[in-house]
């Protein structure tokens, strides 16, 4: 089955844009999902399909992709965007159908 | 809307089933959605385990396939996970989730319930 990788840790300034990226071979057939998660605290769902936002998800978070990498954009980071970021797809590489997560990403705002 | 609650014995010993319940509330089992189980070991990442829908079809991680069961019950609105032959690998915070019709996605989660494999 397929990998999903993700840079382990990025920081960014308070106000200014961080971008995360997701690889993997999967990402050329399927859209890429983002997940939120706090610590002690289950995932939330932030981007889903080409560049969704469930509701009261705010605008600053954003998706695209690109060949095999998928991307979370958050513009204007806030304090409260710190946090774990996973990403995930759906994997058909196999006989069966399946969901992989990335290795997911820990966001510090400075 | 819809919400999803965990529920199962916290510790289980090596070797014995793990089983746990997600009761859905809110709206029906029975809609266009998948629901699914997935975990995550304490200080690591998710591991999708496997879904399911109302008719009783079922995906399976190829990873975990041999050990694990998803049944539905549709009078209870509720689904359900089995995990056997557990090892204090399988020590982790287990969540259930609503696939999103048409998306690959997970939209509701539960608050996740931790199961610990030790004697």
């Amino acid at each position: 089955s397929s990998e999903l990788t993700q840079d382990p840790a990025v920081s960014v300034a308070l106000g200014q844009t961080v971008r995360i990226t997701c690889q993997g071979d999967s990402l050329r057939s399927y859209y890429a999902s983002w997940y939120q998660q706090k610590p002690g605290q289950a995932p939330v769902l932030v981007i889903y399909g080409k560049n969704n936002r469930p509701s009261g998800i705010p605008d600053r978070f954003s998706g695209s992709s690109s060949g095999n990498t998928a991307s979370l954009t958050i513009t204007g980071a806030q304090a409260e965007d710190e946090a774990d970021y996973y990403c995930n797809s759906r994997d058909s590489s196999g006989n069966h159908p399946l969901y992989v997560f990335g290795t997911g990403t820990k966001v510090t705002v400075l | 809307q819809v919400q999803l609650q965990e529920s199962g014995p916290g510790l289980v010993k090596p070797s014995g089933t793990l089983s746990l319940t997600c009761a859905v509330s809110g709206g029906s089992i029975s809609s266009s959605n998948w629901w699914s189980w997935v975990r995550q070991p304490p200080g690591k990442g998710l591991e999708w385990i496997g879904e399911i829908y109302h008719s009783g079809s079922t995906n399976y991680n190829p990873s975990l396939k041999s050990r694990v069961t998803i049944s539905v019950d549709k009078s209870k609105n509720q689904f359900s996970l089995k995990l056997s032959s557990v090892t204090a690998a399988d020590t982790a915070v287990y969540y259930c989730a609503r696939n999103i019709a048409d998306y690959d996605a997970f939209d509701i989660w539960g608050q996740g319930t931790m199961v610990t494999v030790s004697s």
